[in-house]
């Protein structure tokens, strides 16, 4: 099957400070990834959605100037938390969209961020 | 706005007992319904898929029919595996497979 990796798994920073999260398609092209946030006992939020070569389009409240998103080619896309505050720990997960098989979205393992 | 409801858990079973976890849910248009499971430590992974009323996603011996008059899509396995533990998450989608709504999730544990 269709395989998405994130990196990295787990990270610690301090607040005041930026992480940047990959989502990589590893066997197949998505011209769509998705990123979504898990709050403990919380159902997955969707974020943004996140379209190849265009710029991200983001769910109603979530700040774009403080998570950006890159989509730079078809099998990349990127997530940075700019200036991450306590309240930004969390666990990102990205998923990708197999358009040309099974249309089907394919989800990565998950990154936890911790904020100091 | 579009909302997915499923029981809490965590449920826990004994080996080869009858699983029920239930799911309804709330859409504007006529959704398609999804059952996702992550096992530990990967990726949720798409379990089975229904697209219209009175459809019977299944995979794995597990079904789930979708059924518009009581707005449900409850999952079900006639005899349960210490492997099938992990948490499932039931889902909607008005376009496709795309921008899902998910529910909160529920744990399963299965002992021997």
């Amino acid at each position: 099957g269709a395989v998405v990796s994130q990196h990295p798994s787990r990270v610690i920073c301090k607040s005041g400070t930026s992480v940047k999260i990959e989502c990589r398609s590893l066997d197949f092209q998505a011209t769509t990834m998705f990123w979504y946030r898990q709050f403990p006992k919380k159902s997955l939020m969707l974020m943004a959605t996140s379209n190849e070569g265009s710029k991200a389009t983001y769910e109603q409240g979530v700040e774009k100037d403080k998570f950006l998103i890159n989509h730079a080619s078809l099998t990349l896309s990127t997530l940075t938390v700019t200036s991450a505050h306590p309240e930004d720990s969390s666990f990102y997960i990205c998923s990708a969209y197999y358009s040309s098989g099974a249309n089907e979205q394919f989800f990565g393992p998950g990154t936890r961020l911790t904020v100091l | 706005g579009n909302s997915v409801t499923q029981m809490e858990g965590p449920v826990t079973l004994s080996e080869e007992a009858f699983l029920t976890i239930n799911c309804t849910y709330t859409a504007t248009g006529y959704p398609s319904l999804f059952w996702y499971v992550q096992y530990p430590g990967e990726g949720l992974q798409l379990l089975l898929k229904a697209t219209k009323a009175d459809d019977k996603g299944s995979n794995k011996g597990f079904e789930a029919t979708y059924r518009k008059e009581t707005t449900s899509f409850h999952l079900e396995k006639g005899s349960v595996q210490v492997s099938d533990s992990a948490v499932y998450f039931c889902a909607l989608s008005l376009f496709g497979n795309e921008k899902l709504t998910f529910g909160t999730g529920t744990r399963l544990t299965i002992i021997p």
